[in-house]
C-alpha cells in the first residue's frame, strides 16, 4: 500500500512569506506526528494528532507554527513570517496501533 | 527529562567488517526504543524495536541490538557491512504517554570503505 507522502519535496522562500507544508498520511493511521530536522537541533518532534483528540502542540517551537489536521487525514504545517532559522527538513509520521510510527520523505524548506 | 546519546557522529568501516553503533538513553521507565536509518535524501525506516521481552531483537536487513538495562544502551550492530548500508543512524525512545512521540539521538554517519 502507499506510504506516506508529504509535498512540495522542496521549498524555497523568502524571509517573512507564510508557507504551508502538506502531510498524507497512511490510510487509516489514526496518529499523526510532525517532526523537524535541522543541522543544529538534529531531529526534533513539532506537534501530534490523534483521532478527534486536542493536539498535543509542546513541540512547537514559537507561535508562528501552526498545524490542522482534516477530517482525521491530511494534515498541514503552516509556519507565518518565515525566518532563516526555520529552514531544516520537515518530516511527517503516521502510526496505526503498537508503536511504529511511518515517515514521509520530508518537505525540505529553504528560507533565503 | 527523556534523552538519547549517540556519541559517534560519525564511524567508517570496511565492507565485511563487523558494524556497532553505540546508543545510551535517559528515561524513567522501562523505554521503548528504536533504531532508524535515513538514506542521503530519504525519509526514516524502521530497522528494528524494543518493547519488552527478549533484550536481543533482530531487525530488517540483517541487524541486531540489545538492550541492557543496568548500562541504558541500546546499541546496534551487523556482523557483515554491505556498502548499500552507508547512511546515517537515528536511536529514540518512545515517550510513554499517550502520543509515543519520539525522543531522538543525533544519529551517527556511517561511511562504508570498499
Amino acid at each position: 500500500g502507499a506510504g506516506v507522502s508529504q509535498s512540495p519535496s522542496n521549498k524555497v522562500t523568502e524571509k517573512g512569506k507564510d508557507v504551508e507544508l502538506r502531510c498524507d498520511p497512511i490510510s487509516g493511521h489514526t496518529a499523526l506526528y510532525w517532526y523537524r530536522q535541522s543541522l543544529g537541533q538534529g531531529l526534533e518532534f513539532l506537534i501530534y494528532f490523534q483521532g478527534n483528540s486536542a493536539p498535543d502542540k509542546s513541540g512547537l517551537p514559537s507561535d508562528r507554527f501552526s498545524a490542522e489536521r482534516t477530517g482525521g487525514s491530511v494534515s498541514t504545517l503552516t509556519i507565518q513570517r518565515t525566518q532563516q532559522e526555520d529552514s531544516a527538513v520537515y518530516l511527517c509520521a503516521s502510526r496505526l496501533i503498537g508503536h511504529e510510527q511511518f515517515f514521509g520523505p520530508g518537505t525540505r524548506l529553504t528560507v533565503l | 527529562a527523556q534523552s538519547v546519546t549517540q556519541p559517534d557522529i560519525h564511524i567508517t568501516v570496511s565492507e565485511g567488517a563487523s558494524l556497532e553503533l553505540r546508543c545510551n538513553y535517559s528515561y524513567g521507565a522501562t523505554p521503548y526504543l528504536f533504531w532508524y536509518v535515513q538514506s542521503p535524501g530519504q525519509g526514516l525506516q524502521l530497522l528494528l524495536k524494543y518493547f519488552s521481552g527478549d533484550t536481543l531483537v533482530q531487525g530488517i536487513k540483517g541487524f541486531e541490538a540489545e538492550f541492557k538495562r543496568s548500562q541504558s544502551s541500546f546499541n546496534l550492530r551487523k556482523p557483515s557491512v554491505h556498502w548499500s548500508d552507508a547512511a546515517e543512524y537515528f536511536c529514540a525512545v518512545g515517550v510513554m504517554d499517550s502520543s509515543y512521540k519520539l525522543i531522538f539521538g543525533s544519529g551517527t554517519r556511517l561511511l562504508v570503505r570498499p
